[in-house]
């Protein structure tokens, strides 16, 4: 089975500052996908990144992977009030495609 | 607009009283899931369905059935709810050859 372990827990930053989470998982896989949660509602998927793939951007957020060592990191730039939230990832293998495992989430607050 | 909907959005119910909570996708997507999101835990998976007719259970399936017998819903049926599946839900759904996932609004369930 496949999980995405967060870290750090929990992030409380100014706005304009950058915020890094990362994201541990167990085992080969086909993607990775974060995913941003605001208070009680429905996650928003937020970038997808392929096992072959390094790095992807999408306007102020940038993913890395390291397949090696199976991890990844999601940085958000220049941050706002409007990022806080939730935010998790979810490791996706060929063989368990249907499955999606969440990890408990890094919780971003960024002050204004 | 392209969505997922689920019902009701908030349900407070007594031990052992079948119930339903429905969600339905309007995008033609072949794949639906559902999850339930506990402090501390995350997203957990309870069942999937990768179409029609076809549904597989995910982490946490104890206590809940579900049916795919059309492409556009998904129902989670708890036979006779427990406190301890007080929780929110979540339901999504997802092209099958695309992992990215749409989620509903959520359902917060109440099991006294």
């Amino acid at each position: 089975s496949q999980q995405g372990e967060e870290d750090p827990q929990a992030l409380s930053i100014q706005e304009g500052e950058n915020a890094t989470m990362n994201c541990s998982y167990k085992t080969s896989i086909n993607n990775l996908q974060w995913y941003r949660q605001n208070s009680g509602r429905g996650l928003v998927h937020l970038i997808l990144i392929r096992s072959n793939e390094r790095e992807k951007h999408s306007g102020r957020l940038r993913v890395t992977l390291d397949t090696s060592k199976k991890s990844s990191s999601l940085l958000i730039t220049a941050s706002r009030a409007a990022d806080t939230a939730s935010y998790f990832c979810a490791p996706v293998s060929t063989d368990s495609w249907g499955k999606l495992q969440f990890g408990a989430g890094t919780q971003v607050v960024v002050t204004p | 607009e392209a969505q997922v909907t689920q019902n009701p959005r908030y349900l407070i119910t007594v031990t052992g009283k079948k119930l339903t909570v429905t969600c339905s996708q309007n995008m033609n997507h072949e794949y639906m899931s559902w999850y339930r999101q506990d402090p501390g835990l995350g997203l957990r998976q309870i069942y999937y369905s990768m179409n029609v007719e076809v549904t597989d259970k995910g982490d946490v399936p104890e206590g809940y059935k579900v049916s795919r017998k059309e492409k556009r819903n998904f129902p989670l049926i708890l036979e006779s709810p427990s406190p301890n599946q007080t929780s929110l839900y979540f339901c999504a759904s997802s092209p099958r050859t695309v992992n990215e996932q749409f989620f509903g609004p959520g359902t917060r369930l109440t099991v006294l």
